[in-house]
């Protein structure tokens, strides 16, 4: 499983956008890229995932440049209730462990 | 809700016991993955099986165990119990016995407290 470094923290006042950046060491060729949500005491939740290029839910957004070597969730006018963890994944098929990092604690401010 | 349950939500024990997790995972999934999140961690992989068998190992203790029965639920066994296996445990589900797309699916955890 790649390893993936993202900040540890963030701060964000309410209605503003927000972008986490993830950067991928060793990306393989056929891994995947998932972003997952985690509020306190509950499992993580999959916001989004992507291969290349923009993908673009009812939730966020997922831009991967071409090197595939970094990608940056972003998530647009948040509010208190995005307070959470958020994880960034990478992996490819095959017998893994799929092994989430320590994520980004996001504080959303009033 | 994600169709994965777990029970029981909160266990209290002592250093030295023994407890069992159950995971019972989404209609469907045939994989089921475990994870330990201690306090301000983030989640580690313990193990997952797929239909039965084990799949992929994390750094899983000796002192812990697990299985995937016929009907599909799975259950952790955490034995000789210590304080710094206080934490949450979450089960995960897939469809598939590989992950390359597509998503977990994450219970609400069981909270262990060991005394």
């Amino acid at each position: 499983l790649a390893k993936t470094t993202q900040p540890i923290s963030m701060d964000s006042y309410e209605g503003q956008e927000v972008n986490i950046t993830c950067s991928h060491n060793n990306i393989a060729t056929n891994d995947y890229i998932t972003w997952y949500q985690q509020f306190p005491s509950q499992g993580p939740r999959f916001i989004i995932q992507g291969y290349k290029t923009k993908v673009t839910n009812e939730v966020a957004s997922l831009f991967i440049p071409a090197d595939r070597k970094s990608s940056t969730l972003s998530l647009p006018r948040v509010s208190l209730s995005d307070t959470a963890v958020y994880y960034c994944l990478s992996f490819s098929g095959g017998y893994q462990k799929v092994t989430f990092g320590t994520g980004t604690k996001l504080q959303v401010i009033p | 809700d994600s169709g994965v349950t777990q029970t029981p939500k909160h266990l209290i024990t002592a250093t030295g016991q023994r407890v069992t997790l159950r995971c019972s995972p989404r209609s469907g999934d045939l994989s089921v993955y475990w994870y330990q999140q201690s306090l301000d961690q983030g989640l580690q992989f313990l193990i997952q099986y797929y239909n039965g068998e084990e799949r992929a190992k994390g750094n899983i203790l000796e002192r812990f165990s697990a299985q995937q029965f016929p009907d599909l639920h799975s259950e952790l066994n955490l034995s000789s119990l210590e304080l710094g296996d206080s934490a949450l445990y979450f089960c995960a589900s897939s469809a598939g016995d590989y992950l390359d797309a597509g998503e977990l699916f994450f219970g609400e955890g069981s909270r262990l407290t060991v005394l």
